[in-house]
């Protein structure tokens, strides 16, 4: 299986910062890596796919880098609404699909 | 609009058998090429893929760490998916989901239920 690994596991943050959350691949490549935002109480939402597409309706602060082993989600301005828990997945080598432990951005 | 509503016991005992139905509303599962998922979390833990229904097949996939417990098909005629899972315990206890793909024949979810708690517990 491709383990993920998330970095942090906790980041404190404030409104209208940049925000850098990372995903890295046990192996690579794993171009097929998806992101996903989770509040509390609600199912995942599905943020960028391809590992840089943003799905629809995603606003375009939300971006996606990376390749190889490496993978970014990018908050370029963080808004009160995006205070979640946001996971990667890897859908490069299944079954298992598999995803990362989650890091979760609170208020500085 | 896609809706999908999963249902099962709450409550199910260590060692019995997990039953869920994952209710689909607003497209067919018996049409197209999706591979519909059932995804877990254990509470305060990170998401988890169960396996998945492949409706331009018939086919199921597996978590290999769960195959040997597990059964995932489809109820065309009623337009549900369900989930069995054998021998239960306190480990299987967690919101389960169900998910469809964002688009044929790929592997990422964009439309989920609202999912269902179930603890393992005597």
């Amino acid at each position: 299986d491709i383990l993920l690994t998330q970095s942090p596991a906790t980041l404190s943050v404030s409104p209208g910062e940049r925000v850098t959350l990372s995903c890295r691949a046990s192996r690579s490549p794993i171009s097929n890596l998806a992101w996903y935002q989770q509040k509390p109480g609600q199912a995942p939402r599905l943020l960028i796919f391809g590992a840089s597409t943003r799905a629809t309706g995603i606003p375009d602060r939300f971006s996606g880098s990376g390749s190889g082993t490496e993978y970014t989600l990018t908050i370029s301005s963080l808004q009160s609404e995006d205070f979640a828990i946001y996971y990667c997945q890897q859908y490069h080598n299944w079954p298992p699909y598999t995803f990362g432990q989650g890091t979760k951005l609170d208020l500085k | 609009q896609l809706q999908l509503q999963e249902s099962g016991p709450g409550l199910v005992k260590p060692s019995e058998t997990l039953s869920l139905t994952c209710s689909v509303s607003g497209d067919s599962l018996s049409r197209g090429n999706y591979y519909w998922a059932w995804v877990r979390q254990p509470p305060g833990r990170a998401l988890e893929w169960i396996g998945s229904f492949f409706s331009g097949g018939d086919a199921s996939y597996y978590n290999p760490s769960l195959k040997s417990r597990l059964t995932i098909s489809a109820d065309k005629s009623k337009n549900q998916l369900s989930l069995r899972l054998t021998s239960v315990t306190a480990a299987d206890t967690a919101v389960y989901y169900c998910a469809r793909p964002l688009l044929q024949f790929t592997h990422y979810f964009d439309s989920w239920g609202h999912g269902t708690l179930v603890t393992v517990s005597s």
